[in-house]
């Protein structure tokens, strides 16, 4: 069993660029993919990478994700940032040892 | 377009049962595992398990083992989840969501189903 840990906030300026972690407690972050998902208020979360740095048609090429082995973590970064990318978002990966998909924390992104 | 409708809200009393439905449309719904995925207010995602409705095999978080029930009926596209005794501790907004396998990732989300539990 592992978990995934993600800070709790982060904000930035509109046009900046920000990045949010995502740190595997165990086993290496490249055994399974790692996916993001973005959640504005009262909607439905929705995926905006998956497979580690796969975007998804209709995603902005604004999001961006990576892995690093060293760290063991995996990034979601956003550039250009606009208000409306103001959202929670949630790393989400996969257990096989017993076959359990495992969300992070959440980040709540403010866009100020 | 590939959709997944679910069934409206509820609001129900600790004790009684009750079934929420995820209907799918717009791709073959025998072919994507089903995830039901719990929200409480104003807290993050919890995985509570999923179906394969090619042939209703499960598998359960252990947080949820033992307290929902989830099945589908692949003949009219749809999932449920039922819990036959409920507490307050169930009021959550439940999504499902359209899960494929290849890398455990959830591409299609449903509307979501509010269920609050009150004495």
């Amino acid at each position: 069993n592992f978990m995934l840990t993600q800070p709790h906030s982060v904000s930035e300026s509109p046009g900046k660029t920000v990045t949010i972690s995502c740190t595997r407690s165990s086993d290496s972050i490249a055994s399974n993919y790692v996916q993001w998902y973005q959640q504005r208020p009262g909607s439905a979360p929705t995926i905006v990478i998956y497979e580690d740095d796969q975007r998804p048609s209709g995603v902005p090429d604004r999001f961006s994700g990576s892995i690093d082995s060293s760290s063991n973590s995996a990034s979601l970064t956003i550039s250009a940032l606009k208000t409306e990318d103001e959202a929670d978002y949630y790393c989400q990966s996969y257990d096989s040892s017993d076959l359990k998909v495992v969300f992070g924390g959440g980040t709540k992104l403010t866009v100020l | 377009e590939v959709q997944l409708v679910q069934s409206g809200a509820e609001v129900k009393k600790p004790g009684e049962s009750l079934r929420i439905s995820c209907k799918g449309s717009g791709y073959s719904f025998s072919s994507y595992w089903i995830s039901w995925v719990r929200q409480m207010p104003g807290k993050g995602l919890e995985w509570m398990g999923r179906i394969d409705p090619s042939n209703s095999y499960t598998n359960y978080s252990p947080s949820f083992q033992g307290h929902v029930t989830i099945s589908a009926d692949k003949s009219i596209s749809t999932a449920y989840v039922q819990w036959s005794s409920l507490k307050a501790s169930d009021t959550a907004m439940y999504y499902c969501a359209r899960l494929r396998l290849t890398a455990a990732d959830m591409d299609v989300w449903g509307t979501g189903t509010t269920v609050s539990v009150s004495s």
